[in-house]
């Protein structure tokens, strides 16, 4: 089956720096890569996803970027604000399968 | 996007007994999942509930602890069974609306068993 590896575990950077975070996946049928964030006591909420046909997306502050060839995505976010504090997961998907396969998240904390 | 609703929103229980959980959309949608989330944990798959036939569960996970149900495209219900403390987790369904990719989750059920 399909295995995620998130990198790192917890990020801490000050407002205004950049926040990267990296996922690599084994399956190379996998063909969406979805993004969430989970706030504390809060249910995960998408916030950006890329499909395989697509090698960056962006999304204000917010950039995902895909290699297939070597199986990982990665998510940018620039500007870091306190509010973007919180747990992030990725996840490979393979659509024709449908369903999810997560990373094991990255606790991102902006110091004001 | 989907609009999903979970009950009980927590619970504390007694080791032995078992609880359902409610999952309700408020439109039709094609897939149904049940996963679980220990406490600074990633989320974990717990099944599949499939509409009209039995769910798909995932590695480590069995219908008698954890039985299913989806009678129709907007209601599915997770049991835990014979509850231990080991099944202390948040408990949370989500969906895949019609035509789209992308899972929506539930609010979560907090679940604490002593």
């Amino acid at each position: 089956g399909e295995n995620v590896e998130q990198h790192p575990s917890t990020l801490s950077v000050q407002e205004g720096d950049s926040a990267v975070i990296k996922c690599t996946y084994s399956d190379s049928a996998s063909n969406y890569f979805p993004w969430y964030k989970q706030e504390l006591g809060k249910r995960p909420q998408l916030i950006i996803d890329i499909r395989s046909n697509v090698g960056e997306k962006k999304d204000q502050r917010i950039a995902v970027t895909l290699n297939k060839t070597a199986k990982h995505f990665s998510l940018h976010i620039t500007e870091t604000q306190p509010e973007d504090s919180a747990v992030y997961f990725c996840a490979a998907d393979n659509t024709n399968a449908g369903k999810s396969t997560f990373g094991d998240g990255t606790t991102l904390t902006v110091k004001p | 996007s989907a609009v999903i609703s979970q009950k009980p929103s927590r619970d504390i229980c007694q080791r032995g007994t078992s609880l359902t959980i409610q999952c309700q959309v408020d439109s039709q949608v094609t897939m149904m999942f049940w996963y679980r989330q220990q406490p600074g944990q990633s989320l974990t798959l717990i099944a599949t509930a499939n509409q009209g036939s039995e769910a798909t569960y995932e590695s480590g996970f069995v219908i008698d602890k954890f039985p299913i149900s989806r009678p129709n495209l907007t209601f599915s219900t997770l049991t835990v069974s014979n509850m231990s403390p080991e099944d202390s987790s948040i408990y949370l369904c989500s969906v895949e609306v019609r035509g789209l990719v992308t899972q929506y989750f539930g609010p979560g059920t907090r679940l604490t068993v002593l």
